[in-house]
């Protein structure tokens, strides 16, 4: 198993432009989440999915939309992109109440 | 509304010591506690999941408990090896079926 994968790594943009950041789980779990990470507030959740066809807003959601449309995509859409949305964006799934497994994070960078 | 909070928000020990890393959090109706690992620019990797029906969980060197009248969760590392530095992080179960995380504490064990 693969586990969780995101892609890009790595990615920059000019402010304006609008990017999909994928994720992918090979796990067949149910949910999954978006989150990102800022210094000093920590890990705050943007979105999640309890399971395909199914999405719902998490903390911070605004100017960011998901869909599901197979239990193993979860892809993160950036609309417009803005300075305040530079961060390093993780996906997340887990089974029920078991135990969540991350990706390696995509470090975003809005000029 | 769950908040998780880890003290201190860093750590420098002598190589070879035990330690106990702290979490607590507000509200003790939880689901379980998961503990993670991140090194400096990657992704999240779970340590151990104590669900809310346990006391405690064990993996090598590590172990967490929880007690949740309390509010209170640790994490022991035994014999701490450099190999061990990097910021852990805890976090539990919140009511959309995401994870709600502390702050974290970055851990330096020196040679």
């Amino acid at each position: 198993n693969a586990g969780v994968t995101q892609t890009p790594k790595f990615q920059v943009l000019k402010t304006g432009q609008s990017m999909t950041l994928q994720c992918a789980q090979d796990m067949n779990h149910e949910y999954m989440s978006w989150y990102r990470q800022d210094p000093g507030m920590g890990l705050r959740l943007i979105h999640y999915s309890v399971g395909a066809g199914i999405t719902d807003q998490g903390e911070v959601p605004n100017g960011y939309n998901v869909s599901r449309s197979t239990t193993e995509d979860f892809p993160l859409r950036l609309l417009s992109a803005a300075p305040s949305q530079t961060s390093v964006y993780f996906c997340a799934s887990k089974l029920g109440n078991t135990e969540a497994f991350f990706g390696q994070g995509t470090r975003l960078t809005v000029v | 509304k769950q908040e998780v909070t880890q003290i201190p928000a860093a750590l420098s020990v002598p190589e070879g010591e035990n330690l106990v890393l702290n979490c607590s959090f507000t509200d003790s109706a939880i689901y379980n506690l998961q503990w993670f690992r991140q090194d400096p620019g990657k992704g999240l990797t779970s340590l151990l999941l104590i669900q809310s029906s346990q006391r405690e969980q064990t993996s090598g060197r590590l172990n967490a408990s929880l007690d949740k009248s309390s509010g209170r969760s640790t994490l022991y590392i035994a014999a701490s090896q450099p190999g061990d530095s990097a910021t852990y992080l805890c976090a539990t179960r919140g009511s959309q079926g995401n994870l709600i995380f502390g702050k974290g504490t970055k851990l330096s064990v020196k040679p």
